[in-house]
């Protein structure tokens, strides 16, 4: 069965260097998203993007964030300058249909 | 404000002991329901979509139900295989707008004991 994938599943960071998450969604799927969830709450909506580009993002998705779809397959988050309170599991779904989204495993980010 | 409400927060059964989880919605236009199952460390697994109330979708042991308010998922002799948080999203908007994000509920931890 078809899934979302994402690298790398732990990535540990210093205050204020940029880390790149990456995600291979499904391959047929069109709508692309990224969310993230700190310890103990509600998974948050950063940014949705279709036909490459940004359809919608959150409060939370400032200029320190930024998405690319850099070939065919992947679709990245970049963080440029990371601080301790973007520590968080951080999600990547995909859609076809633009209903039911299909999550991955998640990258958990912890930045010291 | 859009808001999606869970609970219980923790609910504990024990093997084979059906119950019911609720998630209680208040959003500017619905245009779907959405429940995921989440184990620790993981990301989402989708279990069902519900568009319009009275809607009822099943799934082995699970049964989600929606009304114009809220949304049950009912589980049926669960088994401690079941244990796992759930959580609850809607999806809002219209469709020349929003491209779909979802707003999650704080989830429900089930606990199921043999």
């Amino acid at each position: 069965e078809p899934e979302v994938t994402q690298t790398p599943s732990h990535q540990v960071t210093q205050m204020g260097q940029e880390v790149i998450l990456r995600c291979v969604p499904i391959s047929n799927h069109l709508y692309f998203y990224w969310y993230r969830q700190i310890l103990g709450q509600k998974v948050e909506f950063l940014v949705s993007f279709y036909n490459n580009e940004i359809s919608e993002k959150s409060e939370i998705f400032d200029d320190q964030f930024s998405v690319e779809r850099p070939d065919g397959s992947n679709f990245t988050l970049k963080i440029r300058s990371t601080k301790l309170e973007d520590s968080a599991m951080y999600f990547c779904a995909s859609s076809e249909t633009y209903y039911e989204q299909y999550f991955g495993p998640g990258t958990r980010l912890t930045v010291t | 404000e859009d808001q999606v409400t869970q609970s219980p927060e923790a609910l504990r059964l024990q093997e084979g002991e059906s119950s019911s989880l609720n998630c209680s919605y208040t959003v500017s236009g619905l245009r779907g329901l959405f429940w995921y199952r989440q184990d620790p460390g993981k990301g989402p697994e989708f279990l069902f979509t519900l568009y319009s109330a009275g809607e009822e979708k099943e799934k082995e042991r699970l049964k989600a139900t929606l009304t114009k308010k809220e949304s049950f998922l009912h589980i049926t002799a669960p088994k401690p295989e079941d244990s796992a948080t759930y959580l609850c999203a809607v999806q809002v908007g219209n469709y020349g707008g929003s491209q779909g994000n979802l707003i999650f509920g704080k989830g429900t931890k089930l606990s199921v004991k043999p």
